[in-house]
């Protein structure tokens, strides 16, 4: 079925470790994004890429990497994970950006301990 | 840089009753606006948009107008239903091709 897919949709790890969470989208949508829930932050947005190969930072970029080499994937890296990154993150795409609505992915809750 | 305010939480109405959840935006130019619905466990869905002054968004019973002129994009039920408790977003796309969301409102509709 076409949509976004976001996976694992739960991970405990532990402080220091690299962990990378998925996101991958059937639309052929140009731009994707991710953001972080947090009780009292409500959405924040991470990085986003408005094609392959192309990526930006966004809110709050510190400690996340992401990488775009095909357009329907976009994964995320917590290259050395930190108990404040434990959160909830949700990947979302659209057709072109600014008047177009997003569609969220299902989300993955990151437990860091 | 773009923000948008909205009406904190959480909100309880009995069933039947009228929802008002306020939102306001700051933004260079015309943003589009947006509401989004976001049930316990699951990602963000739209629930309307507006892409212009005056535009009316609507789905499901629900409606939001957009007011240039008081920058706001409220967010109206006539009669809610226990199946609309949720989390409502507020959200404008502002001039960085991005949306900027409000804090969100948590909506607990009681029998």
């Amino acid at each position: 079925d076409a949509g976004i897919t976001q996976s694992p949709r739960y991970k405990i790890t532990e402080t220091g470790r690299q962990v990378t969470l998925m996101c991958h989208q059937t639309w052929s949508h140009s731009y994707m994004f991710w953001y972080r829930q947090d009780l009292g932050h409500g959405l924040r947005l991470i990085y986003y890429s408005a094609a392959a190969d192309i990526t930006d930072k966004g809110e709050v970029p510190d400690g996340y990497v992401v990488s775009r080499s095909k357009t329907e994937n976009f994964p995320l890296t917590l290259e050395s994970a930190t108990r404040s990154q434990t959160s909830v993150y949700f990947c979302a795409s659209s057709e072109s950006g600014q008047n177009q609505p997003q569609h969220f992915g299902d989300g993955t809750r990151l437990s860091i301990l | 840089g773009d923000s948008v305010t909205q009406m904190e939480g959480p909100v309880t109405l009995s069933e039947e009753a009228f929802l008002t959840i306020n939102c306001t935006y700051t933004a260079t130019g015309y943003p589009s606006l947006f509401w989004y619905v976001q049930y316990p466990g699951e990602g963000l869905q739209l629930l309307l948009k507006a892409t212009k002054a005056d535009d009316k968004g609507s789905n499901k019973g629900f409606e939001a107008t957009y007011r240039k002129e008081t920058t706001s994009f409220h967010l109206e039920k006539g009669s809610v239903q226990v199946s609309d408790s949720a989390v409502y977003f507020c959200a404008a796309g502002g001039s960085a091709r991005q949306l900027t969301f409000g804090s969100g409102t948590q909506l607990t509709v009681l029998p």
